[in-house]
C-alpha cells in the first residue's frame, strides 16, 4: 500500500500571501489530521476530518482552515500568511478500527518570508 | 487536557549502550501510549504502541516500552544502540476513541562511535 503522500515538499511564500498544502492518505484510511510542527512549540493538532467533515479542531486561528473531499484527499488552507506560520506541515491519515494509529507523511515545509 | 512530559531534550549515548528516553503522561484513565522516531526532514514513523493487554510492548528496531500506570509513564528502551538509532524520539498520548494525538516535545538522540 502507499504511504500517506503531500504536495508540494517545499513551499516558500511571503506575508500576507495565502497558501494551500495537499494531503492523500492511505487507501482506505477516511480520517485525515494535521499537525503543525516548529522548533518552539513542537507539534501541534491543527485539525482532523473524517468522511468530509471536520471532527475535531485545534488551537488556531481561524486563518487555518481545512477541507476533506470524498475521496478522503485533504487540503488545509493558511491565508494571511504570517512569518510565524513557517513549519512543517504534517497530515496523518488512520484508519479508525486501528486503535487509533495514524500514519504520517513527509510534511510540507512552509517557509514565510 | 492531557499533557505529555518527555525528559531531556537530548540523550547521548555510546554505540552498543543502553537507550533510555523517559514519558509521562497526565490522564484521569489511562490514554492510547506512542513512540514516533523522526529523522531529518522526514515524518513520523511509528514504533510501538500501547493499547491494552500486555503492558510491555515491543517495536521495530529493536526498540520497547514499558506502561507503568502506577508511574503514569512509558519510557522507552533499547538494549543497544546503534548508529542509526540518531533521531529525534517522540512520544504521544491519544484519548481512548479519539485519534487526536498529543506530543511531547521530542527527544534527541545522538549516537556517538
Amino acid at each position: 500500500k502507499a504511504g500517506v503522500t503531500q504536495t508540494p515538499r517545499y513551499l516558500i511564500k511571503t506575508r500576507g500571501q495565502q497558501v494551500t498544502l495537499s494531503c492523500s492518505p492511505i487507501s482506505g484510511h477516511r480520517s485525515v489530521s494535521w499537525y503543525q510542527q516548529t522548533p518552539g512549540q513542537g507539534l501541534q493538532f491543527l485539525f482532523e476530518y473524517f468522511s468530509e467533515t471536520q471532527r475535531n479542531k485545534g488551537n488556531f486561528p481561524g486563518r487555518f482552515s481545512g477541507r476533506q473531499f470524498s475521496n478522503s484527499r485533504s487540503e488545509m488552507n493558511v491565508s494571511t500568511l504570517e512569518l510565524g506560520d513557517s513549519a512543517l506541515y504534517l497530515c496523518a491519515s488512520s484508519n479508525i478500527e486501528g486503535y487509533n494509529e495514524q500514519f504520517f507523511g513527509p510534511g510540507t515545509r512552509l517557509t514565510v518570508l | 487536557a492531557q499533557s505529555v512530559t518527555q525528559l531531556g531534550s537530548h540523550v547521548s549515548v555510546s554505540e552498543g549502550a543502553l537507550v533510555l528516553l523517559r514519558c509521562n503522561y497526565s490522564s484521569s484513565v489511562p490514554p492510547y501510549l506512542f513512540w514516533y522516531v523522526q529523522y531529518p526532514n522526514q515524518g513520523l514513523q511509528l514504533l510501538l504502541k500501547y493499547t491494552t493487554g500486555a503492558t510491555l510492548v515491543k517495536g521495530i528496531n529493536g526498540f520497547e516500552a514499558e506502561f507503568k500506570k502506577s508511574e503514569t509513564s512509558f519510557h522507552l528502551t533499547k538494549p543497544s544502540a546503534h548508529m542509526s538509532d540518531a533521531a529525534e524520539y517522540f512520544c504521544a498520548v491519544s484519548d481512548r476513541g479519539y485519534s487526536t494525538l498529543t506530543f511531547g516535545k521530542g527527544t534527541m538522540l545522538l549516537v556517538s562511535p
